[in-house]
């Protein structure tokens, strides 16, 4: 199957500042979503982005299909965005891939 | 609208004994999806119902069983749980073929000693 890594595995951040997360596919995807994991275990939908770019509010995520990579942007990070980054992809319902994810802990 | 919703929240089981997950969703959605999740480690995907009727294996569905009772409903049964099963057990559903977005559950923390 798809292989997904996801870099970097944590990242520690101050409040305020601002970080971008990858997501590197071994194979073309068509169906590309990324979520957090908040502290309570919760998995919440950020983005469905198989390709181009969208934004919400201080997230954003880039696909770059024909690249195999995905970025989601976190700008003027904040203590609640603290959690697990996952990406996951992949070409039909059996062959969706999770990566490993980024711990990210924002410290006030 | 409670989206997916799973029972139960918490459970603890003795090596052997059995047990059934339930998982059910209101977004009238055909697709339903099985995973477990181990400390630092993403999600796994153990089986999958692409459409009421059909089941599917994932990534590790030894020792697992499901049904997928009507489009609502799909279940993960354990046998002859295994400490090796410990683990957090999340449902998903998607919609319609071609746009795989899941929406997941809120777990189940299954601890087998």
């Amino acid at each position: 199957g798809i292989q997904v890594e996801q870099s970097p595995p944590d990242l520690i951040l101050q409040e305020g500042a601002n970080s971008t997360l990858r997501c590197n596919f071994s194979d073309s995807v068509n169906n590309l979503q990324w979520f957090h994991q908040n502290p309570w275990g919760q998995l919440i939908n950020l983005f469905y982005i198989p390709s181009g770019t969208k934004q919400n509010g201080r997230l954003s995520a880039t696909t770059v299909a024909t690249e195999r990579y995905s970025l989601l942007y976190i700008s003027s990070s904040q203590t609640t965005d603290s959690g697990v980054y996952f990406c996951h992809g992949g070409t039909s319902y059996g062959k969706l891939t999770f990566g490993q994810g980024t711990i990210l802990t924002v410290h006030p | 609208n409670a989206g997916v919703t799973q029972t139960p929240k918490f459970q603890v089981l003795k090596t052997g004994q059995s047990m059934t997950l339930q998982c059910a969703q209101d977004m009238n959605h055909n697709s339903m999806y099985w995973y477990r999740q181990d400390p630092g480690m993403g999600l796994r995907l153990i089986y999958y119902s692409a459409s009421e009727g059909t089941t599917d294996k994932g990534e590790v569905p030894n020792g697992y069983n499901v049904s997928r009772l009507n489009k609502r409903e799909f279940s993960l049964r354990l046998e002859s749980a295994a400490p090796s099963q410990t683990s957090v057990y999340f449902c998903a559903s998607s919609e319609f073929q071609g746009r795989i977005f899941q929406y997941f559950g809120p777990g189940t923390r299954l601890t087998v000693t």
